[in-house]
């Protein structure tokens, strides 16, 4: 198995400029989520995904969006880019909610490091 | 809100020798998940070791054990024989077993930062 795999790895984006974060599992993990990392902080959830046409929002939600048309993909999309979006970004999934800490378990991607000028 | 505190921004270990690295959280839950997590410099988050909080044993993983005190809510971690490849930042995670995949379904702390000296 590959994981949660993340494309791209860096990007360098301008403001006002979109662009869609990759992320991909290949586990049949039903819950997805997207994750920012900040200096000094934690990681924060953008979005979540409980399954195939299933999102919602997290902590820090605004401006992103996300979709879910199958289960092994989760892209996030930056609508138009700003500055403060300025960021490590991690996808990461379990296989599913309600369980074992097995099941709960989230696994992480190797990150995408996004700059905005 | 669930919240989870890393008083230690940042520690030192001679190779070989024992580090702890403290978590404490806040919760009303009784029945909940903890997790540390470790991210070397590749930036890659690697599970090191996971806890439910109804069970009393403390959770433990080759060199890697925890001190977890439920009444305190506090989740210590504590690395034996410590290895330069110890060398990364530490997170403390806390997970809600009683939110429908919410924003507080993992909370993380904000990492202390562990360099293993040789």
């Amino acid at each position: 198995n590959a994981g949660v795999t993340q494309t791209p790895k860096f990007q360098v984006l301008k403001t006002g400029q979109s662009m869609t974060l990759q992320c991909a599992q290949d586990m049949n993990h039903e819950y997805m989520s997207w994750y920012r990392q900040d200096p000094g902080m934690g990681l924060r959830l953008i979005h979540y995904s409980v399954g195939a046409g299933i999102t919602d929002q997290g902590e820090v939600p605004n401006g992103y969006n996300v979709s879910r048309s199958t289960t092994e993909d989760f892209p996030l999309r930056l609508l138009s880019a700003a500055p403060s979006q300025t960021s490590v970004y991690f996808c990461a999934s379990s296989y599913g909610t309600s369980g074992t800490p097995y099941q709960e378990t989230q696994y992480f991607g190797p990150g995408t490091r996004l700059l905005v000028l | 809100a669930q919240t989870v505190t890393q008083s230690q921004p940042e520690m030192s270990v001679q190779e070989a020798e024992t580090v702890t690295l403290s978590c404490t959280y806040d919760t009303s839950e009784s029945n909940y998940y903890l997790f540390w997590y470790k991210q070397p410099p590749s930036r890659q988050m690697i599970l090191v070791i996971r806890q439910e909080a109804y069970k009393q044993q403390n959770a433990t993983e080759n060199r890697f054990s925890v001190n977890f005190q439920k009444a305190a809510k506090s989740f210590s971690l504590k690395i034996s024989d410590s290895q330069l490849g110890d060398t990364a930042m530490y997170f403390c995670a806390f997970m809600n077993l009683y939110t429908q995949g919410g924003s507080e379904k993992l909370v993380f702390g904000k990492g202390t930062k562990l360099t293993v000296n040789p």
